[in-house]
């Protein structure tokens, strides 16, 4: 089935570690989120990109780095993983920025923790 | 800075009961309004989308959502709850075209048999 895909879905690191996270998307979308989800405080938006080639700052970048080489992959770096980066991420796919009549389409998550 | 505010952290309704889960955010125009689900260990849904053809929308499940533009208020509603409706709910806007979609904080339904 068409849609997004991010792996891995779970991982543990120790803290200073760094780890990648993909998410590939076989809808041809022009824009790609990633947000992180933590309890009580919805999801926020750590970086995204409008198309390949080209990223952009969401509200909570730090400790974080992304890369759109292709078009389908957005890649979610951390450096050296803290423990405040113990998270659910989740990755996105837009035709727009979801005023199309189907918003934004999202992954399954990785839960991400770091001890 | 456009803004969504999700009222209720937790709602909690009988089976059978109605559903109501509220909404509001701030524009002086009319936004682009969207309701996500997000059952438990998975990704969010979309569950319906506001466009300006209708201020009632229905989605899917049987949940429909009111655009009220003089409340500036899009509140999520079932007439009778099932089991199966616990889940995580995100109300989201784009105050324009061109510009991201906000989400609120979440909104956890507890449905008890």
């Amino acid at each position: 089935n068409a849609g997004v895909t991010q792996t891995p879905k779970f991982r543990v690191l120790k803290t200073g570690q760094s780890m990648t996270l993909l998410c590939a998307q076989d809808m041809n979308h022009e824009y790609m989120y990633w947000y992180r989800q933590d309890p009580g405080m919805g999801l926020r938006l750590i970086h995204y990109s409008v198309g390949e080639g080209t990223t952009a700052k969401g509200e909570v970048p730090d400790g974080y780095n992304v890369s759109r080489l292709k078009k389908q992959n957005f890649l979610l770096g951390l450096e050296s993983a803290a423990p405040s980066q113990t998270s659910v991420y989740f990755c996105a796919s837009s035709q727009d920025h979801g005023q199309s009549n189907y918003g934004y389409t999202f992954g399954s998550g990785t839960r991400l923790t770091v001890v | 800075a456009q803004s969504v505010t999700q009222l209720g952290s937790h709602v909690s309704v009988s089976e059978g009961a109605l559903v109501l889960l509220r909404c509001n955010y701030s524009s002086s125009v009319p936004p682009y309004l969207f309701w996500y689900v997000q059952y438990p260990n998975q990704g969010l849904q979309l569950l319906l989308k506001y466009t300006s053809a209708a201020t009632l929308v229905k989605g899917i499940n049987g949940f429909e959502a009111e655009f009220k533009k003089s409340e500036t208020s899009f509140h999520l509603t079932k007439p009778s709850a099932h089991m199966s409706d616990a889940a995580e709910y995100f109300c989201a806007v784009s105050m324009e075209y061109g510009n991201k979609l906000v989400f609120g904080a979440g909104t956890i339904l507890r449905v008890k048999s």
